[in-house]
């Protein structure tokens, strides 16, 4: 079963705007990731913010991390066409043994040009 | 390109037939998973080694699923008389376990397609 729920399902914005993808999980986790998701290909890795953390850059990307809400936000600044994707967020439950990935449904993001 | 190859890319079967998939990980990386995505989800666990060891097996990994990594090193996922429902986007992953965290490499997938 999937214990992220991302939000919007879908998001269409101009190239060089904001894009904010937000992710929603259920139980305690160790650390909280995002990926990105060509159309058909495997995912890539964006970035990963640990429990203790609340806020993480990446050049243009930005993560927030709410445990006490169990919440995280994407933001992808000055969006390019290049960054058209689907995006999940994976959370990594506190669990001994494997660092096993728990997946949302992810945000398909359109940028026009 | 992370790193991580797997094969077939593309995979059409029909109903009942054996197929079976390869995946070879970053070459120092002692961990390997197995994913499984249908359209329009998010990927979901199936299975996992440490080294050659299998360590866990998700509930959606049926009788007629089995996945070995013999050395630890390339792994295969074999299902057995597919079912149309088998259908999806099989996907590896690997990573080197250093202290706590970890990064998982995805490799670009397999997709089957079962009619």
């Amino acid at each position: 079963s999937q214990q992220g729920e991302e939000d919007p399902q879908a998001l269409s914005i101009q190239e060089g705007e904001n894009a904010t993808m937000n992710c929603s999980y259920k139980t305690s986790i160790n650390n909280l990731q995002w990926y990105r998701q060509n159309s058909g290909r495997g995912l890539v890795h964006l970035i990963l913010i640990r429990s203790n953390e609340r806020e993480k850059h990446s050049g243009r990307l930005r993560v927030t991390l709410d445990t006490s809400k169990k919440s995280s936000s994407l933001l992808i600044t000055a969006s390019r066409a290049a960054d058209t994707a689907s995006y999940f967020c994976a959370t990594v439950p506190v669990i001994q043994g494997a660092q096993k990935l728990v997946f949302g449904q992810g945000t398909r993001l359109t940028i026009n040009p | 390109d992370t790193g991580v190859s797997q094969n077939p890319r593309h995979k059409i079967t029909k109903r009942g037939q054996n197929v079976t998939f390869r995946c070879d990980p970053i070459s120092e990386h002692n961990r390997l998973y197995w994913y499984r995505q249908t359209l329009g989800q998010g990927p979901e666990f199936l299975t996992y080694f440490q080294n050659e060891a299998q360590l866990e097996k998700s509930r959606l990994l049926s009788d007629r699923f089995s996945a070995e990594r013999p050395k630890g090193s390339f792994s295969t996922l074999e299902i057995q008389r597919t079912e149309q429902g088998d259908s999806a986007m099989y996907l590896c992953a690997s990573s080197l376990v250093v202290g706590v965290q970890e990064t998982q490499y995805f490799g670009p997938g397999t997709r089957l397609l079962v009619l």
